[in-house]
């Protein structure tokens, strides 16, 4: 079965600081793996995504994610964090084999940027 | 362009009413899926369709739980005989089928169930 572990429910950093959002992911076969965030009272928007290829890929908003096959990891990152930035960020996971589009997302992490 | 719009934005349901979530894709998006977010969870899958056709309802939490999508456009979500533990944010996406694994989401419908 498909599952996506988000370890961190917060994460806080300081605002010119890096970050990490942590992800990890369990699935058959290859992965097509995605970044959304959340503001408050509005919809999921797409951040990013690794389908293939380098296994670092770039997204909106100056983030960035490295695919790391070895350690089912997909971590979000951004070199320097901005207070704009804090909001929900989902991980998720679709396998390549599944004819259905489904994606299976994790709990959440909630990213606070302190000025 | 206009994002995938879904309507009411709010809804409260006494327990054992009917209700109907609404969802508009963006136009030309073949794919569109219906997902529940319970609070503090992340997105779980409900259904998915492809043009009017149901090809996936493997999320359906129970036989209450019924959605339609009859001429490849617009889509309902109806809930019959709520339940408290229908409430949740319920969440409209929609894909282009060949880009099908970047998926756009609503806003949501906030299902308060009392």
């Amino acid at each position: 079965a498909q599952s996506v572990a988000q370890p961190e429910d917060q994460v806080n950093v300081a605002e010119g600081n890096p970050l990490t959002v942590k992800c990890t992911y369990s699935v058959s076969g290859n992965p097509y793996l995605f970044w959304y965030v959340q503001y408050p009272n509005r919809g999921l928007q797409f951040l990013l995504k690794y389908i293939t290829g380098d296994n670092l890929v770039k997204g909106s908003y100056g983030f960035e994610a490295e695919f790391n096959k070895s350690q089912t990891s997909f971590h979000l990152k951004k070199p320097s964090a901005l207070v704009s930035d804090s909001a929900l960020y989902f991980c998720a996971v679709r396998a390549r084999m599944d004819s259905s589009y489904k994606l299976i997302f994790g709990s959440g992490t909630r990213l606070l940027v302190r000025p | 362009g206009a994002g995938v719009s879904q309507s009411p934005r709010y809804k409260v349901a006494k327990r054992g009413q009917d209700v109907a979530l609404r969802c508009d894709p963006i136009s030309g998006h073949v794919s569109l899926f219906w997902y529940q977010q319970a609070l503090g969870q992340g997105p779980e899958f409900l259904t998915y369709f492809q043009n009017e056709a149901q090809l996936d309802k493997s999320g359906l939490p129970s036989d209450r739980f019924f959605a339609e999508r009859p001429e490849g456009s617009v889509s309902t979500l109806k809930i019959q005989r709520t339940q408290q533990e229908d409430s949740a944010v319920y969440l409209c996406a929609s894909s282009l089928r060949d880009r099908a694994y970047e998926q756009y989401f609503g806003p949501g419908t906030r299902l308060t169930v009392t």
